[in-house]
Order: structure tokens, then sequence, then C-alpha cells
């Protein structure tokens, strides 16, 4: 089954204790991206990558690294969290082959993090 | 601050009706425009997408409406059913790598 899996799906955790959430695709997508979504201001691009040791910064990259060393896995790490980074995180992937113009990402389930 | 901006926040519909969504947006670099749905605990999925060359795009129940003069796109669920209650967004790309959503809209079709 094609998939989009992330982990964990919810994590509380303190205030500057490093931590990693991981995202893998089983669709040999070259795309993958991060978004944090959030009450009133709907889905915010983080990072994506358009292939293997490729990262770009989306709308709100403050206080996060990636790092896209194979093309399934796509890890966001939070390396000092804060409360304002409480969000409703969601990895998406697509493939780059698809008409330029349509591209349907995939997204996972979501990972709920809170940081107190 | 936001690059689309999407309205209604919340809508309700009687089952049948058309509900209708409607976005804005300020960049005309965007080239391309999908519309997502998202279900409670799910993450969202494509629905629906329009390049700004097309004025209208239909599939099956859904249409989107885009008018680039304007710099508005709307989603148009005609005879719309209990099923179709979910959250609804918007969104806008550059070259389809660089996202930016709507607010989204919760849509209540009541039986």
């Amino acid at each position: 089954e094609a998939q989009v899996t992330q982990n964990p799906r919810y994590l509380i955790t303190v205030t500057g204790k490093k931590l990693t959430v991981t995202c893998s695709q089983n669709m040999n997508h070259e795309y993958m991206s991060w978004y944090r979504q959030d009450p009133g201001l709907g889905l915010r691009q983080i990072y994506y990558s358009m292939n293997v040791e490729v990262t770009d910064k989306g709308d709100v990259p403050e206080g996060y690294k990636v790092s896209r060393k194979e093309k399934r896995n796509f890890p966001l790490i939070l390396e000092s969290p804060s409360p304002n980074q409480t969000s409703l995180y969601f990895c998406a992937s697509a493939s780059l082959k698809w008409d330029r113009g349509y591209q349907p990402q995939h997204f996972g389930d979501g990972t709920r993090l809170s940081i107190l | 601050q936001q690059q689309v901006k999407q309205s209604p926040q919340s809508l309700i519909v009687q089952k049948g009706g058309i509900s209708i969504i409607n976005c804005a947006y300020e960049n005309t670099a965007f080239d391309y425009f999908p519309w997502y749905q998202q279900f409670p605990g799910k993450g969202p999925a494509l629905l629906i997408a329009i390049r700004p060359d097309v004025s209208e795009k239909k599939e099956g129940r859904f249409t989107i409406s885009f008018n680039k003069s304007a710099k508005q796109f709307s989603l148009h669920i005609m005879d719309s059913q209990p099923g179709d209650s979910a959250t609804y967004f918007c969104a806008a790309s550059i070259v389809s790598n660089q996202f930016y959503f709507g607010t989204g809209t919760s849509l209540t079709v009541i039986p």
C-alpha cells in the first residue's frame, strides 16, 4: 500500500529536549515536505526537498532542521524545542515525474507534538 | 502575512445544496492552485487542482472556478452530501515546489 508514515503519532516533551520526527514514504517520490497545522493558520510549509541531499526552506523554517540522506526518508529535527512549536505536523511526498502543474502530494496522518 | 486568504471559516449547508468556498491571492507568480480535503485525524488529500491558464475545472461534483484578473479562485461542491463534511484548504504554489495554504474552511452538511 502506498503510504507516508510518520513516527511518533503523538509526543509530549519538555522545552530544550532534542527530538526527531521521522517520515518515510514507499512510493519512490523525489519530493518531500514538512508542514505544521495550527488553528486559524492553516498549513504552513517548514522545509521541502526536491531530491536526496537537496533541501530548501519553506515559509516557517525557524527552529527546525531537516536532512535527506535517503530518498525514502525525510526526518524533521527540533534541536531545542520551545512551546511555540506545539503543533500538528504533517509530512508529504510527491512524484516530480507527474505533469508539473498537477503534483498531488500524499500526506501522512500527522504527528501531534506538545512541548511543555 | 497570509499569502492565500480563504473564506468562510465555517460553512453549514443542507444536503443537496451547493457549498462555495472562496480564496484570494496576491502573488501573480503562483502557477498551481490545488484544493485539499481533510477529515479528522487524517492528513489532507488532494481533491482537485487547476492551472491559471484555464477558468474552470470540473471533476464530478467538484468544480474550481478561477478568475486570474481578480486573483481569486473558488471551490463549488454541487449536491453536497453528509460525507463531504470535512475541512477544505485551498493552496497556491510556485512551480509546484513551495506551497502556501489558506486557513481552512470547516464544512458541515446537514442531512
